[in-house]
C-alpha cells in the first residue's frame, strides 16, 4: 500500500475554501485515493474518491494531476463543523480479502475559526 | 450510503474481565471487516482482517489471543477482548466492505473502552 505524507495541521476561517494536498510517491497503477474525516470519538466518514483528474461531490472536490504522485483535496467555504481530521489514503480498490485493509498515516487536523 | 453500526458505543470494565464489541453492516452484505484501534491524537491502527467463516488475520504485534475474532455471518462481526488490563483502554472502530469489494470502507461509529 502507498505510503501518504500530508501536513499535520492547518489553520483557516470560516467561509474559506480549504486546499488539503497529500503526497503520494509510490502510487501503484491500480491504487485510487480516497480521503476521510474523522470527528473526535467517532469513526472515519468518507469524503471523496478518485483515480484521476477531478473528482466532485456535494461536499468536496479532488484533484489528481496526470503523474498521481499527489492529490488535493477542496473543501469550499469551510464551517467550524469542519474542524475535523482529515486522512488521505491511496490503496487498491478491490477490497477483497486483505486488500481492502486501509492504511491510515497521521492526518491533516483542520481547524476552522470564526 | 451502506451503514455499519457497533455496539456498544462506550464500555467501562474492570481489570481481567473480557469485553465484547460488536459490528454488523446494516443494509449490506460483508465478508471482510476490519478492526482498528486508536490512541488519544493517533491515527487509525489496523488490528486484523476478519473473513465471514475464517480465521481472522492479525497484524503484526497485535496478540490472537488477547483479541478474539469471529465472523460468524455476512453482517456480524465480533472483537472480544479478553483479561482486559488498563492498557487495552482505546477506541476501537470496524470497518466493512460489500462482499463484492468495489465500494469504499465504511466505518462503524467507534467504542470507547476504558478498562479500571
Amino acid at each position: 500500500l502507498a505510503k501518504t505524507t500530508q501536513p499535520i495541521s492547518m489553520d483557516s476561517y470560516e467561509g474559506q475554501e480549504v486546499n488539503i494536498t497529500c503526497s503520494h510517491n509510490n502510487i501503484a497503477t491500480n491504487d485510487y485515493i480516497t480521503w476521510y474525516q474523522q470527528f473526535p470519538s467517532q469513526g472515519p466518514r468518507f469524503i471523496i474518491q478518485g483515480y484521476k483528474t477531478k473528482v466532485t461531490n456535494e461536499v468536496a472536490s479532488l484533484f489528481i494531476p496526470a503523474d498521481r504522485k499527489s492529490s488535493t483535496l477542496s473543501l469550499p467555504r469551510v464551517s467550524l463543523s469542519d474542524t475535523a481530521v482529515y486522512y488521505c489514503l491511496a490503496h487498491p480498490m478491490n477490497y477483497g480479502g486483505s486488500q481492502g485493509n486501509l492504511i491510515f498515516g497521521k492526518g491533516t487536523k483542520l481547524s476552522v475559526k470564526p | 450510503g451502506a451503514v455499519v453500526s457497533q455496539h456498544p458505543s462506550r464500555v467501562i470494565c474492570k481489570s481481567g474481565t473480557s469485553v465484547k464489541i460488536e459490528c454488523r453492516s446494516l443494509d449490506f452484505q460483508a465478508t471482510t471487516m476490519f478492526w482498528y484501534r486508536q490512541f488519544p491524537k493517533q491515527s487509525l491502527m489496523l488490528m486484523a482482517t476478519s473473513n465471514e467463516g475464517s480465521k481472522a488475520t492479525y497484524e503484526q504485534g497485535v496478540e490472537k489471543d488477547k483479541f478474539l475474532i469471529n465472523h460468524a455471518s455476512l453482517t456480524l462481526s465480533t472483537l472480544t477482548v479478553t483479561s482486559a488490563h488498563p492498557e487495552d483502554s482505546s477506541f476501537y472502530i470496524c470497518s466493512a466492505t460489500d462482499r463484492f469489494g468495489n465500494t469504499e470502507a465504511f466505518f462503524g461509529q467507534g467504542t470507547r473502552l476504558t478498562v479500571v
